[in-house]
């Protein structure tokens, strides 16, 4: 198992586009959740999901953000009308289910850029 | 809410030397979990060490322990003989057994984060 990916690595985008991530968790985790993280801060939760369902989202997330696990497998993270300040690194973790103190694997992220 | 709180924007410390990263969070709550996840340059963010909230003793990995005060809500790391590869953004999270909704969640809420330079 090579671990969680995210596809793309990298994604430049003008202003009002939208765009779309993906993520792959590890196989036989059921547990996925994206976060935030903007230069100089931790990473802020954005959502998570256990196999398709999800199960939580941050009310700081705005309307144009949304995120699907069809399947309960890959995930992806779309954001719609993209603006300069959803410039920030993506990332994605996993982990499987059971108690609170399981570890979350992450992926190496999506840095987006809106000009 | 919880939060948590690193105050130490950048540390430093020799190779070999002994390094300690602050962190403290405010919480209500008295079951939760306590993670220090290292970030190194451009790679993925990996886990350090836990520690459970109920369990009093402190955790150690290898060279790395936490100094857990509960009721000071601190939860320092220590890293013992430091080593080039320590070198790395490390970050402080919570994770609560609970949502504001009451149901089970599994985010983590980070620190701002602490920048270790080690050198040689």
């Amino acid at each position: 198992d090579t671990g969680v990916s995210q596809d793309p690595r990298h994604k430049i985008t003008k202003r009002g586009q939208n765009v779309t991530f993906r993520c792959d968790p590890i196989s036989e985790h059921n547990r996925l959740y994206w976060y935030r993280q903007t230069l100089g801060q931790g990473p802020e939760f954005l959502t998570y999901f256990q196999n398709e369902a999800q199960l939580e989202k941050s009310r700081l997330l705005s309307d144009r953000f949304s995120a699907e696990r069809p399947k309960g497998s890959f995930s992806t993270l779309e954001i719609q009308r993209t603006e300069q300040g959803d410039s920030a690194m993506y990332l994605c973790a996993s982990s499987p289910s059971g108690g609170g103190g399981n570890e979350q694997f992450f992926g190496p992220g999506t840095r987006l850029t809106v000009l | 809410a919880q939060t948590v709180t690193q105050s130490q924007p950048e540390m430093s410390v020799q190779e070999a030397e002994t390094v300690t990263l602050s962190c403290t969070y405010d919480t209500s709550e008295s079951d939760y979990y306590l993670f220090w996840y290292k970030q190194p340059p451009s790679r993925q963010m990996i886990l350090v060490i836990r520690q459970e909230a109920y369990k009093q003793q402190n955790a150690t990995e290898n060279r790395f322990s936490v100094n857990f005060q509960k009721a000071a809500k601190s939860f320092s790391l220590k890293i013992s003989d430091s080593q080039l590869g320590d070198a790395a953004m490390y970050f402080c999270a919570y994770r609560s057994p609970r949502s504001f909704y009451g149901g089970a969640t599994n985010k983590l809420i980070f620190g701002t984060g602490t920048l270790l330079a080690v050198q040689p």
